[in-house]
């Protein structure tokens, strides 16, 4: 069964420090990946997507992950944090089924940026 | 262009009331979904949609009925209201592309805040 893992339920960093966020997944096919981050009280965001090729993909904001298969792992990364960046961040894979296409997400990873 | 409109922003229910939370959306997707959030759960899927007309159930369905008569609506009920359907409720879709193949990213609506007394 598909299922996704977001081993840090919280993670804290100084702002201006780099930031790490793991993501692992169990999936039988090449999966659709998915980052989405969301700020309190709003819906989630789609930071960036992995669909196929180059494993290391850009997205919004600055941030960027990078898809590595032998370890079904897709960790989001950021050079320099900003105090905007704290939210929620939520890892996903898309997973196409017979009958329709399936998202299934990770807990989530709260971010706290202390200045 | 409003992406998807989710309807109320809160909610308050005694136990054994029914309501319905309003999602449309104005992109044309033929994938809706609703999900709930819990704390330490993350998302869980409570129905999908691929197109008007065809609806099926996700991890967490019972307790809740929908419907898709048009594209762009995709209404949530619930039958009779209970204190573990207190959560945050989240409609999103997608857009599903020429060739069936479903990887086009979820757009989100803002959310329902419901709790049930």
């Amino acid at each position: 069964a598909q299922s996704v893992t977001q081993p840090d339920i919280h993670i804290t960093v100084s702002e201006g420090a780099s930031l790490e966020l793991r993501c692992n997944y169990s999936y039988g096919a090449t999966p659709y990946l998915f980052w989405y981050v969301q700020s309190p009280g709003q819906g989630l965001q789609l930071l960036l997507k992995y669909f196929s090729g180059d494993t290391l993909v850009q997205g919004i904001k600055g941030f960027e992950a990078e898809f590595k298969r032998s370890q079904s792992s897709f960790n989001l990364r950021k050079p320099s944090v900003h105090w905007s960046d704290a939210a929620e961040y939520f890892c996903a894979v898309g997973a196409p089924t017979l009958t329709g296409n399936q998202f299934y997400f990770g807990t989530g990873t709260s971010l706290t940026v202390i200045p | 262009n409003a992406g998807v409109t989710q309807t109320p922003k809160f909610q308050v229910l005694k136990t054994g009331q029914s309501m319905t939370l309003q999602c449309a959306q104005d992109m044309n997707h033929e994938y809706m979904s609703w999900y709930r959030q819990d704390p330490g759960m993350g998302l869980r899927l409570i129905h999908y949609s691929v197109g008007a007309g065809i609806t099926d159930q996700g991890e967490v369905p019972n307790g809740y009925n929908v419907s898709r008569s048009t594209t762009e609506d995709f209404p949530l009920r619930l039958l009779s209201a209970a204190p573990s359907q207190t959560s945050v409720y989240f409609c999103a879709s997608s857009y599903r592309d020429r060739e069936d193949v479903y990887n086009s990213p979820l757009h989100f609506g803002n959310g329902t805040r419901l709790t049930v007394t």
